[in-house]
């Protein structure tokens, strides 16, 4: 069954405490990769896209990163203002059998 | 900029009720959805129109009508409300031309619903 797994749940950091999220998962075709950020009572705000291993891109403290069977959100000294919930979807699938399948996300909360 | 706008915010409906959720956009994207989003349940989708004048089902459509009314604008209808559909209600929009999931999706802040 073609799935998202995010981990952990939830994690808690210090201000400037480095680390990572994980998005593992197993599809039939990866198309692409899809990072989002969400606030409480908002909607999924788009981060970064990945489309094949090796693939990096950043954004001020956000690194993504992608393997063939996961991908890394590395968030380094990370602030308050990072606290979120962030979300993680695929793309699989070709023609018009294209899926996008999202993860439960990661709750992160930054403490200063 | 606007981006995805959403109405109303908030709602309550007695079970038997229905109404429509609002959604408009104004980046001239061509796909538009409509999501839930549960507790442990993560995002799901309803419904997707590709394009104007073409709607499919989604994962869980069972209950909804959805009605691209134009480029900008697609609605979400709950003919006869019930508690099972009590949730967070997302629209997005993103520029594919077919559902095809090559660009972001683009959300709006959501319509919380609760069935009593």
């Amino acid at each position: 069954e073609d799935q998202v797994t995010q981990s952990p749940e939830a994690l808690r950091l210090q201000e400037g405490e480095s680390s990572s999220l994980n998005c593992s998962y197993t599809v039939s075709g990866l198309r692409g990769l899809f990072w989002y950020r969400q606030d409480p009572g908002k909607g999924p705000e788009f981060l970064f896209t990945l489309y094949s291993a090796g693939e990096e891109k950043e954004k001020e403290r956000l690194k993504a990163t992608l393997t063939k069977k996961e991908s890394f959100l590395h968030i380094t000294a990370p602030k308050p203002e990072d606290s979120a919930t962030y979300l993680c979807a695929v793309t699989e699938g070709g023609g018009n059998n294209r899926k996008l399948i999202w993860g439960l996300g990661t709750s992160l909360a930054v403490n200063p | 900029n606007a981006g995805v706008t959403q109405t109303p915010k908030f709602q309550v409906l007695k079970t038997g009720q229905s109404m429509t959720l609002q959604c408009a956009q104004d980046m001239n994207h061509n796909s538009m959805y409509w999501y839930r989003q549960d507790p442990g349940m993560g995002l799901r989708l309803i419904y997707y129109s590709a394009s104007e004048g073409t709607t499919d089902k989604g994962e869980v459509p069972n209950g909804y009508n959805v009605s691209r009314l134009n480029k900008r604008e697609f609605s979400l209808r709950l003919e006869s409300a019930a508690p099972s559909q009590t949730s967070v209600y997302f629209c997005a929009s993103s520029a594919d031309r077919t559902s095809s999931y090559n660009s972001p999706l683009h959300f709006g802040n959501g319509t919380r619903l609760t069935v009593t």
